[in-house]
């Protein structure tokens, strides 16, 4: 079975920082997807940044960048230049097998202090 | 404007009624799922569909029914016999399967008294 761990309940971050969003995950599936997604308090999911199992390289979306390490199962988002409006929930989830089901972790509150 | 459209944005009913929240979609997306969220918690899987008159159950249909009789439309129904239904419903499509990312609606929060 999928699963998804994300050990970080809470972080501080100071503005204009980078923070670095943990995220491992464990699959038996050769070929995976793995997203980070943001909830802000509206509760809406807003899509970041996505990393295919088979991808060489990590992917970046802007301020946004995934660190991989696959033989290691992590996928953390590393968010640059934090602004206030990064304030948030982050989820990592991931999808493997014939379906695109998403599996979430429990997700990262983010604060971005001034 | 393409999207998802989620409605009501809250929702009350009395226990042991069935509700039915709408989940439509204009982004011509094949795919649709509905998702369950629990205060502190990730999202959890009820049902997904990926054709039109075609859906499979998530990792927690019990209690819940969908219907999926138009490509934009993807309705649950969350009868009586859910025990919990107190939480937070978020529908997402995407365009086909594996490894494309889910596009989300603003979602419902449904409270049972």
């Amino acid at each position: 079975a999928q699963k998804i761990t994300q050990t970080q309940p809470g972080m501080f971050v100071q503005e204009k920082e980078a923070v670095t969003l943990d995220c491992t995950y464990d699959t038996s599936d050769p070929s995976y997807g793995l997203f980070w997604y943001k909830q802000p308090s509206s509760g809406e999911m807003i899509f970041l940044i996505y990393q295919g199992s088979y991808d060489q390289q990590n992917a970046t979306e802007g301020r946004y960048s995934l660190n991989f390490q696959k033989a290691r199962k992590s996928a953390n988002l590393v968010i640059s230049a934090s602004q206030l409006g990064d304030s948030a929930m982050y989820f990592c989830a991931m999808t493997g097998g014939a379906t695109n089901k998403l599996i979430f972790g429990t997700g990262t509150l983010l604060a971005v202090q001034p | 404007d393409g999207g998802i459209t989620q409605s009501p944005k809250y929702l009350f009913r009395k226990e042991g009624q069935n509700v039915t929240l709408s989940c439509e979609q204009n982004l011509n997306h094949d795919a649709m799922y509905w998702y369950r969220q629990d205060p502190g918690q990730g999202l959890r899987l009820i049902y997904y569909s990926q054709i039109v008159n075609d859906f499979q159950k998530g990792d927690i249909a019990e209690g819940y029914s969908v219907s999926r009789e138009k490509k934009e439309s993807f309705p649950l129904t969350v009868t009586s016999a859910q025990k919990n239904p107190t939480a937070f419903y978020l529908c997402a499509s995407s365009t086909g399967t594996s490894g494309y990312e889910q596009y989300f609606g603003p979602g419902t929060r449904l409270t049972v008294t």
